[in-house]
């Protein structure tokens, strides 16, 4: 499919558990994202990448790790889930650019228990 | 201190009437851009429109208007003629000069805006 996918778009864990959401894109941008989104924040950046092999943290990264092997694969990684990174998560790309407008994924809800 | 400030938690509005959704934004980087996402009950984030810090004119697109007052440090969102489909949360967005190397956006906490028939 064209566009920016993740995966899974549901998934509910228990505290303690790792957990892998995925984010593929198809336009071969080279800036991505992962954003949480929770009540009243807003959206707030955890991590980004420039390209293939270059992430950087952003406002909130504690616990989470990301990778970036693939220019169109972007995964984020809970290493052990707690409570309160019980969110919607969204992954965005961007071409770069003056404007640069990011896309967005369908976002994936992710229920720590 | 709030980078973007959405000070309406919630708007109504009746059909084919316009509505301003307010934004006002902290930054002393003399470069930067505006963003607006739609984010309607089913969840994805639509990109509607942007203002470049240096643009002379205020960014239109179709029924949305961003009303840039730089001075002011504001860029309130207009939408024309509003349509049932309108309702949805919308988002204000920031990208800040210095953040050019990694493009990041910070959003503010958002309008849910319903539109009546």
């Amino acid at each position: 499919d064209a566009g920016i996918t993740q995966s899974p778009r549901y998934k509910i864990t228990e505290t303690g558990r790792q957990v892998t959401l995925m984010c593929h894109q198809t336009w071969s941008h080279s800036y991505m994202f992962w954003y949480r989104q929770d009540l009243g924040h807003g959206l707030r950046l955890i991590y980004y990448s420039a390209a293939a092999d270059i992430t950087d943290k952003g406002e909130v990264p504690d616990g989470y790790v990301v990778s970036r092997s693939k220019t169109e694969n972007f995964p984020l990684t809970l290493e052990s889930a707690t409570r309160s990174q019980t969110s919607v998560y969204f992954c965005a790309s961007t071409v770069g650019g003056v404007r640069d407008e990011q896309y967005f994924g369908p976002g994936t809800r992710l229920t720590v228990t | 201190a709030q980078k973007i400030t959405q000070t309406q938690p919630g708007m109504f509005v009746q059909e084919k009437e316009a509505v301003t959704l307010d934004c006002t934004y902290d930054t002393s980087d003399p470069s930067y851009g505006l963003f607006w996402y739609k984010q309607p009950s089913s969840g994805e984030m639509i990109f509607l429109i942007y203002q470049g810090s240096y643009d002379q004119q205020n960014a239109t697109e179709g029924r949305y208007s961003l009303n840039f007052q730089k001075a002011r440090k504001s860029a309130n969102l207009v939408i024309s003629a509003s349509q049932l489909g309108d309702s949805a949360m919308y988002f204000c967005a920031m990208r800040e000069g210095q953040d050019m190397g990694r493009r990041a956006l910070t959003f503010g906490s958002g309008t849910r805006l319903q539109v009546q028939p």
